[in-house]
């Protein structure tokens, strides 16, 4: 059982360049969510879905888009970086429904530096 | 909105012994969950212990117990006979009912002294 994966786990960009962060989770959990962490600081909101088909913004959405076309995949998109995305990103899943509800999930993280 | 404290930047303790890391947090929600996570080294988010705001009976997992003071709006994590393992930074969180969006403090950061 692998759990949320993410890829890649390290990425260095230019400015104005685009990318995706992939995140997939074998769970068959409902939600899933993109956080980052900049140094000291606590994780923050980016984006979330609470199934496929379905995604809203969280705390701090801008610069970033997502979406959900499978229950399994939530890829997270920087149209064209900036040196604030500098960031740490997780990505994390979890159920809905059930005694196993708000137990989120954490990928291991991509480090991402924009120069 | 909701935001979440955590005071103390940096705690030691000597190994085999306690430690209390603080936490307070503001909602406005009556129903809402608590979750304390451990990070170490490696980056890995870890679940530590959560926290249904409804049940008055602290959350126990092993060594791991909590202070849950809902009408402070306060929720300490204690770590009982400390392990080298330990050594990590911890990151209160607050989840509202339903919404399943967490709300993190700065982080604590748990050295253990042997």
């Amino acid at each position: 059982n692998a759990g949320v994966t993410q890829t890649p786990k390290f990425q260095v960009l230019k400015t104005g360049q685009s990318m995706t962060l992939q995140c997939a989770q074998d769970m068959n959990h409902e939600y899933m969510s993109w956080y980052r962490q900049d140094p000291g600081m606590g994780l923050r909101l980016i984006h979330y879905s609470v199934g496929a088909g379905i995604t809203d913004q969280g705390e701090v959405p801008n610069g970033y888009n997502v979406s959900r076309s499978t229950t399994e995949d939530f890829p997270l998109r920087l149209l064209s970086a900036a040196p604030s995305q500098t960031s740490v990103y997780f990505c994390a899943s979890s159920y809905t429904t059930g005694a196993a509800k708000n137990i989120q999930y954490f990928g291991a993280g991509t480090r991402l530096s924009v120069l | 909105a909701q935001t979440v404290t955590q005071s103390q930047p940096e705690m030691s303790v000597q190994e085999a012994e306690t430690v209390t890391l603080s936490c307070t947090y503001d909602t406005s929600e009556s129903d809402y969950y608590l979750f304390w996570y451990k990070q170490p080294p490696s980056r890995q988010m870890i679940l530590v212990i959560r926290q249904e705001a409804y049940k008055q009976q602290n959350a126990t997992e092993n060594r791991f117990s909590v202070n849950f003071q809902k009408a402070a709006k306060s929720f300490s994590l204690k770590i009982s006979d400390s392990q080298l393992g330990d050594a990590a930074m911890y990151f209160c969180a607050v989840e509202i009912q339903g919404a399943q969006k967490l709300v993190f403090g700065q982080g604590t950061r748990l050295t253990i002294n042997p």
